[in-house]
């Protein structure tokens, strides 16, 4: 079960790109790496999903470097309506019974 | 599509009471999931259902919580009898599939509080 480390939160203002990295180093080779997205009240909203190298949607992209010990959620121009917590999960394609949720980033965006 | 619906929204009991929350599911999704969320930390899984058979309950307190999925769709959750550490936020999820790139679909959650 590979652990996560990210950072508890980020401050950024209205516009700006927002990076959020997300630290694996024993992610084995059959993991994906999944971000999810909390707003207060409600549950998680999954965001993207990666394997290798980047992928991109219409919310946000997501970097992971060849050795995959680590990845980048990319949220470009940042709206007051993107603070929320952010939670970068991994796991094995065979069932979400192995994904753990940890504490996630708080992201703050002020006007 | 309609989303997950969980109700009640909000319970306030006293320890050692019993409480049930209920989930309904996005049609058509096989995979049904209770987590736990306590304040400041991310959702801890309590039970995955495939249809109606339980896959993984291993995080589930057995001698004091419950739940069920009657015919792979509604599911139950109970706590009997509940103590001060229950109070959190149960979510119920489902998803299309027990696949992790089969997103999951969070309810709002029941946010109890136990006195």
């Amino acid at each position: 079960l590979a652990k996560t480390t990210q950072p508890i939160s980020m401050d950024s203002y209205e516009g700006q790109e927002v990076n959020i990295t997300c630290s694996h180093n024993n992610i084995a080779t059959n993991d994906y790496i999944t971000w999810y997205q909390q707003f207060p009240s409600q549950g998680p909203r999954f965001i993207i999903q990666g394997y290798k190298t980047k992928v991109t949607n219409e919310v946000a992209s997501l970097f992971i470097p060849a050795d995959r010990k680590s990845s980048t959620l990319s949220l470009p121009r940042v709206s007051l309506s993107d603070t929320a917590v952010y939670y970068c999960l991994v796991g094995e394609l065979k069932g979400y019974s192995t994904l753990t949720f940890g504490k996630g980033t708080m992201l703050l965006v002020s006007p | 599509e309609a989303g997950v619906a969980q109700s009640p929204r909000y319970k306030i009991i006293e320890k050692r009471q019993s409480v049930a929350f209920w989930c309904n599911p996005i049609s058509g999704h096989a995979t049904l999931y209770w987590y736990q969320q306590i304040l400041g930390q991310g959702p801890k899984l309590l039970i995955q259902f495939q249809n109606n058979g339980v896959v993984d309950d291993s995080q589930l307190p057995k001698d004091r919580f419950s739940a069920e999925r009657l015919k792979g769709v509604d599911s139950t959750l109970k706590i009997q009898p509940a103590k001060l550490e229950d109070s959190a936020v149960y979510l119920c999820a489902s998803s299309l599939e027990a696949q992790i790139n089969s997103p999951l679909h969070f309810g709002n959650g029941t946010r109890l509080t136990v006195t």
